[in-house]
């Protein structure tokens, strides 16, 4: 079954640890978004990436960064884990047309930082 | 600036009974409107969406929703909840000249009573 998937499920970082939090989907969509839920609250948009080229921020703060040098996957990068970045991580992808189509969501990662 | 407002933050309803969740947006431009639902630790998934046409769409597990232009609203509707409903509910707004990134509601969790 199509899907996207994400990787780890749980970590627990240290204060001023990185990571990196893996995304792939294999639907070959053109659009991939990163997300962050905190408790009690709706997502809010950290990156979306256009293609395997085109990346843009979105209205979290920089404290993250991304890559996206194949269609298939869209890693986020977390440089010196702050508590605040404690958060369930999600990804999506949809196909051109962007808000024409549906975002698939992956399972999420739950991030603890300490 | 575009925004979502879920009032509701958490409603109880009796099995069998009927269902009414509120969502009310900020947009200057005609909205694509979308209902997400999020069972307990997993990612999201789409019930139903609004791009245009009919203004009562129908989704998946017997929800519907309408668009209210003159109210600024999308309420989504379920005439007969099961006990398997139970989970948090999502509106979004998909910002289509921004790479279909969507703006969230705070979500609306929803317990049934047998």
């Amino acid at each position: 079954n199509a899907s996207v998937t994400q990787t780890p499920k749980f970590r627990i970082l240290k204060i001023g640890q990185s990571m990196t939090l893996q995304c792939a989907q294999d639907m070959n969509h053109n659009y991939m978004y990163w997300y962050r839920q905190d408790p009690g609250m709706g997502l809010k948009l950290i990156y979306y990436s256009v293609g395997a080229v085109i990346t843009d921020k979105g209205e979290v703060p920089n404290v993250y960064n991304v890559s996206r040098s194949t269609t298939e996957d869209f890693p986020l990068r977390l440089e010196l884990a702050a508590p605040s970045q404690t958060s369930v991580y999600f990804c999506a992808s949809t196909s051109s047309g962007g808000a024409l189509r549906e975002q698939f969501f992956g399972p999420g990662t739950r991030l603890t930082v300490l | 600036a575009q925004s979502v407002t879920q009032p509701d933050i958490h409603i109880t309803v009796s099995e069998g009974a009927s269902l009414e969740l509120r969502c009310n947006y900020s947009y200057g431009a005609t909205p694509y409107l979308f209902w997400y639902v999020q069972s307990p630790g997993q990612g999201l998934q789409l019930l139903l969406k609004y791009f245009s046409g009919d203004t009562l769409v129908q989704g998946i597990k017997g929800f519907e929703a309408e668009f209210k232009r003159s109210q600024s609203s999308f309420n989504l509707r379920k005439p007969s909840v099961h006990w398997s409903d139970a989970a948090e509910y999502f509106c979004a707004v998909g910002l289509y000249n921004q790479g279909g990134k969507l703006i969230f509601g705070q979500g609306t969790e929803l317990s049934v009573k047998p």
